[in-house]
């Protein structure tokens, strides 16, 4: 059972380049978010999506997209990478609303933004 | 809008010594509180929570305390072990909001040995 899994795992853009960062979970869960973890930062909420065909803005949504491509698969993209968006990138997954269900994070993506 | 201040940002305890780490929240809808561990280089894993309906949970080593009133919540992690070493994150949320958790900016726990 992988739980919530995250590609790539690594990855170095120059500024401008665009990406989709892929997250996909095993376990019928219903909601799913993405997360930026800066150093001496707790997390930051940049989308979520509470169900499959919606998604809604986080704390911290400019400069990304988001597509939740089926119940399985939420992918973050960046359009035109800048070096603020140096971070590592969390997606997570719950059955229900988080707080009334356990959510799980996936391993983390460290993109670096040259 | 929701603001956690976590205190504080490094706590170096013993080993076998207790560790309490603090968080205050701002707004008085929040009713859902959690921590979460992260080692290094590894995501965040939950080991506690809270709801604002009661003021202490227990699970084994660690606890942690609600005061609603000053809107403000601990964690205790007692007889700390080498393995209690990593950073820990608090949250908060209201359960009538969008999803949204606030989290702490960290508190790195070093056991020492």
């Amino acid at each position: 059972n992988a739980g919530v899994t995250q590609t790539p795992k690594f990855q170095v853009l120059k500024t401008g380049q665009s990406m989709t960062l892929q997250c996909a979970q095993d376990m019928n869960h219903n909601s799913m978010y993405w997360y930026r973890q800066d150093p001496g930062m707790g997390l930051r909420l940049i989308y979520y999506s509470a169900s499959e065909g919606t998604t809604d803005k986080g704390e911290v949504p400019n400069g990304y997209n988001v597509s939740r491509l089926n119940k399985r698969e939420f992918s973050l993209r960046l359009e035109s990478a800048a070096p603020s968006q140096t971070s590592v990138y969390f997606c997570a997954s719950s059955e229900g609303r988080w707080g009334d269900t356990e959510a799980f994070f996936g391993q983390g993506t460290r993109l670096t933004v040259v | 809008g929701e603001n956690v201040e976590q205190h504080p940002s490094t706590l170096s305890v013993q080993e076998g010594d207790s560790a309490v780490i603090k968080c205050t929240y701002s707004d008085s809808a929040s009713n859902y509180f959690p921590w979460y561990k992260q080692e290094l280089g590894k995501r965040p894993q939950l080991i506690i929570d809270i709801r604002s309906n009661v003021g202490e949970k227990k699970d084994q080593r660690i606890a942690v305390t609600l005061n609603k009133t000053a809107k403000h919540f601990s964690l205790h992690i007692t007889e700390t072990q080498p393995e209690d070493s990593a950073v820990y994150f608090c949250a908060a949320a209201s359960l009538d909001s969008n999803y949204q958790l606030i989290w702490g900016a960290g508190t790195k726990l070093i056991i020492k040995p």
